[in-house]
């Protein structure tokens, strides 16, 4: 049982490059969400899934697209990044009780 | 809106001793959930102790209670015994609705061996 898991762990890109970010649960969890964590600051949500087939937009949508490929997989897209866009981006699921369990995160630099 | 306020960006404490961290939050609801996470340097958030709201009683985890006073809008978390091992970020965090999650800027904790 893995968890939360999260590919690459690190990326270095270059404005304008786009990439995607993969997320995956073993947790049969119907939600997840994908967040960003910044210096000196809590985390903000990006895009959330409440159950397969549906997304919704956070906190900080601009700039990512979200695909949730099935009940497992919820993958976070950056189509041409900015350097506004280095942070470092976390994962998480959530079944009940409002808990939401995390990944080990990803780190990005867009230079 | 709701915030999520930790006036604490650092804290030291004695290993052995206790260290309590605060956090107060801002909301119109009256059914919401409070927990507090743990960011070791690893990066990875661990979760240490949940509330919800509707329970009076204050949730306690070993080591680890809160004290939850709903009408002042205030969660700090009370570490007793502290261990090396508890040196890391604290985030306080709050969660409504569709269970999205609003967090504090985080408290780092600092234990003196």
């Amino acid at each position: 049982n893995a968890g939360v898991t999260q590919t690459p762990k690190f990326q270095v890109l270059k404005t304008g490059q786009s990439m995607t970010l993969q997320c995956a649960q073993d947790m049969n969890h119907n939600s997840m969400y994908w967040y960003r964590q910044d210096p000196g600051m809590g985390l903000r949500l990006i895009y959330y899934s409440a159950s397969e087939g549906t997304t919704d937009k956070g906190e900080v949508p601009n700039g990512y697209n979200v695909s949730r490929l099935n009940k497992r997989e919820f993958s976070l897209r950056l189509e041409s990044a900015a350097p506004s866009q280095t942070s470092v981006y976390f994962c998480a699921s959530r079944q009940s009780q409002a808990t939401q369990y995390f990944g080990p995160g990803t780190r990005l630099t867009v230079l | 809106a709701q915030t999520v306020t930790q006036s604490q960006p650092e804290m030291s404490v004695q290993e052995a001793e206790t260290v309590t961290l605060s956090c107060t939050y801002d909301t119109s609801e009256s059914d919401y959930y409070l927990f507090w996470y743990k960011q070791p340097p690893s990066r990875q958030m661990i979760l240490v102790i949940r509330q919800e709201a509707y329970k009076q009683q204050n949730a306690t985890e070993n080591r680890f209670s809160v004290n939850f006073q709903k009408a002042a809008k205030s969660f700090s978390l009370k570490i007793s015994d502290s261990q090396l091992g508890d040196a890391a970020m604290y985030f306080c965090a709050y969660s409504y609705s569709n269970y999205q999650l609003i967090w504090g800027a985080g408290t780092k904790l600092i234990i003196k061996p």
